[in-house]
């Protein structure tokens, strides 16, 4: 069974600090994983990744494939409030439907 | 571009009533459509998902259903709903295997169970 792991639960931290978000996966025929940010609603996009050590940056946000060790991080520098949401990652399995299984999530909260 | 949208946003529904949640895709033919729930504070499970009109398979036991009457419609339905029902309902879309697996959410239903 495909399981995903994120760590931690929650963080709380303060303006202009630097996080760093953990995702570990166990996927059967991994082909990628994906990162959501969760606010009041919806999960919104942020990053596909698919290879090893290349990573994705967005802004203060960038994020990094370690598909040996089967891990993923999800940084943010000089966070601000508005970085405050749940951090959501998830990896799609083979079957037809391309179900994505997600990881429990990171509650993040940015204090000012 | 493509648009999903999600009805009611909000719901407040006595326990043993019908439940009845509509989701509809814009801007895409033949997605692949799927139903979470995510209780508070919690990751997001996978109740159903669907790969074309009609075709709908179950992730986990429960008294709810889903209907694909529609190419781009995904509706999740109870004929009782239970206090457990209660949570965050959200709708998400996919284009299929590759570089278009990544799935898109609605805007997400809040239903509370009394």
């Amino acid at each position: 069974e495909d399981k995903v792991v994120q760590s931690p639960l929650s963080l709380v931290v303060h303006e202009g600090d630097t996080v760093t978000l953990n995702c570990s996966y166990e996927v059967t025929n991994f082909r990628s994983l994906l990162w959501y940010k969760q606010e009041k609603k919806a999960p919104t996009f942020l990053f596909m990744l698919t290879s090893s050590g290349i990573e994705k940056k967005s802004g203060r946000l960038s994020s990094i494939l370690d598909k040996k060790e089967l891990f993923s991080i999800l940084n943010i520098t000089a966070t601000q409030t508005g970085d405050s949401a749940i951090y959501l990652c998830a990896a799609p399995n083979n079957n037809a439907g391309n179900m994505l299984t997600f990881g429990g999530g990171t509650r993040l909260m940015v204090k000012p | 571009s493509q648009t999903i949208h999600q009805w009611p946003a909000t719901l407040v529904q006595p326990v043993g009533s019908p439940l009845s949640l509509e989701c509809t895709v814009e801007g895409t033919s033949n997605p692949n459509l799927y139903w979470y729930r995510q209780a508070a504070g919690r990751g997001l499970q996978l109740l159903f998902y669907s790969v074309g009109i009609g075709q709908i398979s179950s992730e986990v036991p429960q008294n709810l259903s889903a209907s694909r009457p529609q190419d781009r419609q995904f509706i999740l339905s109870s004929k009782k709903l239970l206090l457990s029902d209660s949570g965050f309902y959200l709708c998400a879309w996919s284009k299929g295997w590759g570089i278009q697996e990544t799935q898109y959410f609605g805007p997400g239903t809040r239903l509370l169970v009394l």
